[in-house]
Parts: C-alpha cells; sequence; structure tokens
C-alpha cells in the first residue's frame, strides 16, 4: 500500500541550512506537500510540489522532487529558532478522488542558538 | 473567517465513558477528517467525508463513529473510551479536488483527549 517515511529527528545550529527526506511509494502521486506543526499547534501548509516539478523554490525553502527515486527533500535556508517544529512530509493520489493525505511520521526539528 | 475549529480541546476521560468531538469549519468544503498523532506515528486517518451525509473509513476506525448531518460540522464519537485512545485528534477539511494546491488539508487546532 502507499507509504510515507521520514527521518524522526533533526538537529541544526542556527544560521546553518536543514535538510528533511522523504520517501514515498506511490508512484501515482500528483502533489507533495510539506506541513509545519508547531508545539500545541495544528499543521499548517508549508509549501508543496506538483509531481511533474523537479524543484519548486520559495523565499528560504527550496523543495527537490526525484521522481524515479520517490525522494522529496525540503531545505529550508539559514534556519532559524523560529523554524523549530516538527514537520511532516504528504502525498495525494489522483486515483484516489477523497483528498486523502498520506502523512509521514513526521521529523522534530530542533534548532540550537 | 475562523477557519478549522474543534470543540474541547482538551478532555479526560475514564474508560468506558463516551464523549463526541466537534470540527466545524466555515469554508464551505466538501471533505472533512479526523486523524489521531501519536508520538513516532505521524497522522493516521480515523474517519472521512466527502459530502455532507457521507462517511468512510479511514486507516484506523475501530472504536470510533462518525456523521456528517450538515456540510459544515463533522462529529467524531467514542462510544466506550479505551486508553489506547488517549491522543491527540486532529479535524482537517478541504475543498473538492483540482485546487490550486491540489488537496490541500486546513487543520483545526486539534483535541488532546486522556483516557484514564
Amino acid at each position: 500500500g502507499e507509504d510515507v517515511e521520514q527521518s524522526l529527528f533533526l538537529s541544526v545550529r542556527e544560521g546553518d541550512s536543514s535538510v528533511i527526506n522523504c520517501t514515498y511509494t506511490d508512484s501515482s502521486s500528483t502533489y507533495l506537500y510539506w506541513y509545519k506543526q508547531e508545539p500545541g499547534a495544528g499543521l499548517q501548509l508549508l509549501t508543496y510540489i506538483f509531481s511533474n516539478m523537479d524543484m519548486k523554490q520559495d523565499q528560504r525553502l527550496t523543495v527537490l522532487l526525484n521522481k524515479k527515486d520517490k525522494h522529496l527533500s525540503l531545505r529550508i535556508a539559514d534556519t532559524q529558532t523560529g523554524d523549530s517544529a516538527i514537520y511532516f512530509c504528504a502525498e495525494s493520489s489522483i486515483s484516489s478522488n477523497t483528498g486523502k493525505l498520506i502523512f509521514g511520521q513526521g521529523t522534530t526539528l530542533q534548532v540550537k542558538p | 473567517n475562523a477557519g478549522v475549529t474543534q470543540t474541547p480541546k482538551f478532555r479526560v476521560l475514564k474508560t468506558g465513558q463516551s464523549m463526541t468531538l466537534l470540527c466545524a469549519q466555515d469554508m464551505n468544503h466538501e471533505y472533512m477528517y479526523w486523524y489521531r498523532q501519536d508520538p513516532g506515528m505521524g497522522l493516521r486517518l480515523i474517519h472521512y467525508s466527502v459530502g455532507e451525509g457521507t462517511t468512510a473509513k479511514g486507516e484506523v476506525p475501530d472504536g470510533y463513529n462518525v456523521s456528517r448531518l450538515k456540510k459544515q460540522n463533522f462529529l467524531l464519537g467514542l462510544e466506550s473510551a479505551a486508553p489506547s485512545q488517549t491522543s491527540v485528534y486532529f479535524c482537517a477539511s478541504s475543498s473538492t479536488f483540482g485546487g490550486s494546491a491540489g488537496d490541500e488539508q486546513f487543520f483545526g487546532p486539534g483535541t488532546r483527549l486522556t483516557v484514564l
């Protein structure tokens, strides 16, 4: 079945770049998402990429998609303490027609001053 | 525009008690979802609805029931709570598939439920 995998924890120093990785199994994925969850809050959409794209850049965020390896990454440049949160990768499939998303386990990003 | 709201924010139950979690959205979205979040397991879909009057099972539906009598509301019921249902519950909604961000889901703030 469909599956999305992420590493659970990443620690970086303030000002460094962070790279959060995700792998997925559904080759029919149409959109891939990155959601951010701050402590005690719900998830908010950070960015997304359509499956026919290889890269998307949005200010400090860069999303890279390798369709051959089914690998998605999120790079945060100049990481700040306010970026400390849990980051979820998610995929959707046009075949589902229900809007369902499959989420990874979430990567906790810790930013040290 | 409140987005997605959830009631209550916190609740403590004893084993065997019942309760209903309420989710409301004011974005006229067709699709609504209930997830549970447990440490190291990400979000798991409990039940979802693709429109008023419809519901369907997700990944972990056992022990839960849902109803979507009105388009803007999606209720999650626990008939006989068990300690394994201690979790954080999130409601989400999305518009019909094909929007500018595909299936972007909008999340509520969560309900923290403890079952003793």
